[in-house]
């Protein structure tokens, strides 16, 4: 089992509607979460963090954090055609850092 | 969040050469990290620079292969020796900012390309 997974997608959602982004982890020490977009072409770009379970909210995205069942969600309200792009969930444990394969979204006008 | 600027931003480079690819940070940071990010996958953490030590690499990448600098506290190198076309790919370097423990922030990249 990989440490960090994601559906590769494409996940295409029409525009205005909720987009939900999964991540599975394979431990139960990991700490910290994160997640990151990434445009074509471009380098990573820091979205949300979360480090403890819930929920954290921040403008339209939400991060969702489940140690218990080892999962973490974001979730993008309202989504535009500008959000279309790989999201990259991240787990640290210690001092390791790992990167999921990566999600991507399609946003359709 | 600190700002990164990296050179070159592409290069095209033949076999059994050496590239070496300099970070640059807007503020002093403890901690760097040098990414690999080959076509169409995610990103592979090469190895975190501290200033003073050596770097430690991650499994799968040794010194002779990629050695790193860090002379300072804003500036990193990595150098990719005796290229082959295997180590095409986009080359990044980050850094952790902001108040939360492991947020990093990433410079634009650089796109190598071996011949």
């Amino acid at each position: 089992q990989k440490e960090v997974e994601q559906n590769s997608g494409p996940l295409s959602v029409p525009e205005g509607a909720i987009a939900s982004l999964n991540c599975t982890y394979s431990d139960r020490v990991s700490q910290s979460f994160f997640w990151y977009r990434q445009y074509s072409g471009k380098s990573p770009e820091l979205i949300m963090s979360i480090y403890s379970n819930g929920d954290k909210e921040d403008g339209r995205f939400t991060a969702q954090l489940n140690k218990a069942s080892q999962y973490v969600s974001l979730l993008i309200r309202d989504s535009q055609p500008s959000d279309s792009a790989t999201y990259l969930c991240m787990k640290t444990s210690y001092d390791k850092v790992i990167f999921g394969p990566g999600t991507s979204l399609s946003v359709i006008p | 969040s600190a700002v990164i600027s990296q050179k070159p931003s592409r290069d095209i480079c033949q076999r059994g050469t050496s590239l070496t690819i300099q970070c640059q940070v807007d503020s002093q940071v403890t901690m760097m990290f040098w990414y690999r990010q080959q076509p169409g996958q995610s990103l592979t953490l090469i190895a975190t620079a501290n200033q003073g030590s050596e770097a430690t690499y991650e499994s799968g990448f040794v010194i002779d292969k990629f050695p790193i600098s860090r002379p300072n506290l804003t500036f990193s190198t990595l150098t990719v020796s005796n290229m082959s076309p295997e180590d095409s790919s986009i080359y990044l370097c980050s850094c952790l900012g902001g108040l939360g423990f492991y947020e990093q922030y990433f410079g634009p990249g650089t796109r190598l390309t071996v011949t």
